[in-house]
Order: C-alpha cells, then sequence, then structure tokens
C-alpha cells in the first residue's frame, strides 16, 4: 500500500530564507510523486510533479523537488520565501496505471516579515 | 478555460436536510474526483468517475452519500440526510486519465459545507 507522510504540520520561515517541506512516501513500485499548493478559500493547483526521468523537478513560482529514491524523499524546496507563498502545501504519491492519489495531511507555510 | 466549477461555495444547512453539491468540470476531461477535506481526517478521496461512469465509490462514507454524473459535464454529490459530522470541504477535480497515472487532477475551488 502506498502511503504519503509530511513531516511538519506547520513551518515558518522568514521573507527571504530558504523554505523546505518534507515529504516522505511509501511504495512498493517506483511512484509518481506531486506537490499540490492550496491557498486560502481556494483549490488545490499543481506545483510540480515527478514521472520519470530528471530526479530533480522544477516547478511554478519558484520551488522544485528532488525525488531521492535510496530515502524515499521528495522534499520541495524554495530558495527565498516570499509573503505570497504562504499557503497549505500537500505531497501526493501515484503509482503507475492508477488514477489513484494518495495526499499527505498537508503542511501549512507561514512567512514571517 | 473556466476551471473546474463548484456551487454553491458555501453551504449551511441543518441536520436531517438533503444537502446537494454541484460540479462541471474542465471541457475534454475524462474523469471526475469527489474529495472531502476536514482537519482531522485530511484531503479523502470519496468517489472517481471515468467516462461517467463510477469506478471506484470505495470512500463514499455510507449510504447518505451519492453521486451521479450523468453526462460529460455535469456531476453532483449528495446526501441525504445530512448530519454535523458531514460538516467538511468538498472539492470536484477533474483530469484528462490515459491510464499512466502521471495526469495531473485540476481541483475546483470547493464546497464548504456545514450542518448545524
Amino acid at each position: 500500500a502506498q502511503s504519503v507522510t509530511q513531516l511538519g504540520s506547520h513551518v515558518s520561515v522568514s521573507e527571504g530564507a530558504l523554505v523546505l517541506l518534507r515529504c516522505n512516501y511509501s511504495s512498493s513500485v517506483p511512484p509518481y510523486l506531486f506537490w499540490y499548493v492550496q491557498y486560502p478559500n481556494q483549490g488545490l493547483q499543481l506545483l510540480l510533479k515527478y514521472t520519470t526521468g530528471a530526479t530533480l523537478v522544477k516547478g511554478i513560482n519558484g520551488f522544485e523537488a528532488e525525488f531521492k529514491k535510496s530515502e524515499t524523499s521528495f522534499h520541495l524546496t524554495k530558495p527565498s520565501a516570499h509573503m505570497s507563498d504562504a499557503a497549505e502545501y500537500f505531497c501526493a504519491v501515484s503509482t503507475p496505471g492508477t488514477y489513484k492519489y494518495i495526499f499527505g495531511t498537508g503542511t501549512r507555510l507561514k512567512v514571517l516579515a | 478555460d473556466a476551471g473546474v466549477i463548484q456551487s454553491p461555495r458555501h453551504e449551511v444547512t441543518e441536520m436531517g436536510q438533503e444537502v446537494t453539491l454541484r460540479c462541471k468540470p474542465i471541457s475534454g476531461h475524462n474523469s471526475l474526483f469527489w474529495y472531502r477535506q476536514t482537519m482531522m481526517r485530511g484531503l479523502e478521496l470519496l468517489i472517481y468517475f471515468n467516462n461517467n461512469v463510477p469506478i471506484d465509490d470505495s470512500g463514499m462514507p455510507e449510504d447518505r452519500f451519492s453521486a451521479k454524473m450523468p453526462n460529460a459535464s455535469f456531476s453532483t454529490l449528495k446526501i441525504q440526510p445530512s448530519e454535523p459530522r458531514d460538516s467538511a470541504v468538498y472539492f470536484c477535480a477533474s483530469s484528462l486519465v490515459r491510464g499512466g497515472g502521471t495526469d495531473t487532477q485540476y481541483f475546483g475551488p470547493g464546497t464548504r459545507l456545514t450542518v448545524l
């Protein structure tokens, strides 16, 4: 069975500081991995996804994530936080040939001025 | 493209009443998902339609919940009778599923349901 663990339900960073949101997955087969962002009172929006190929994936708004098979991780990073990055971030996993995403419980990012 | 459209955005009702949530997926997408989001349980998949046919309804909590997709451009999620524990944000998402598992799901803005 697949699962996703997001470490830290709340993360605070100062504006301009590095953003690091952690995601670890469990999957018996090579996974597909996604990061979604949810701004207040909005639906989820895809930030980036890893399917195959290059393990460093770049997404929108300056975010990127690296797939590390040995660590079963897919952490999300951004070099410099902006106030507009304040939102909730969800990691999700799926497997080839399926339609179903398994979502993590989310990490709420707060950016301090 | 207008994206996934959901209505109403907010619904407040009393216990025992029937509630109907509506969703219009993105044109051309062949798959539709209903999710429920709560603080306690996070984001849960309720039901998945492919080409208007329910494929997986294992996440539907109980018989009080039902979902339909009469055509490619419309779906409903109905709760009858509603209970306070049904209070949550309900999201609809659509996708063009090609069977590979990499397909992006596009989410609507959600319906915030409060059952008093």
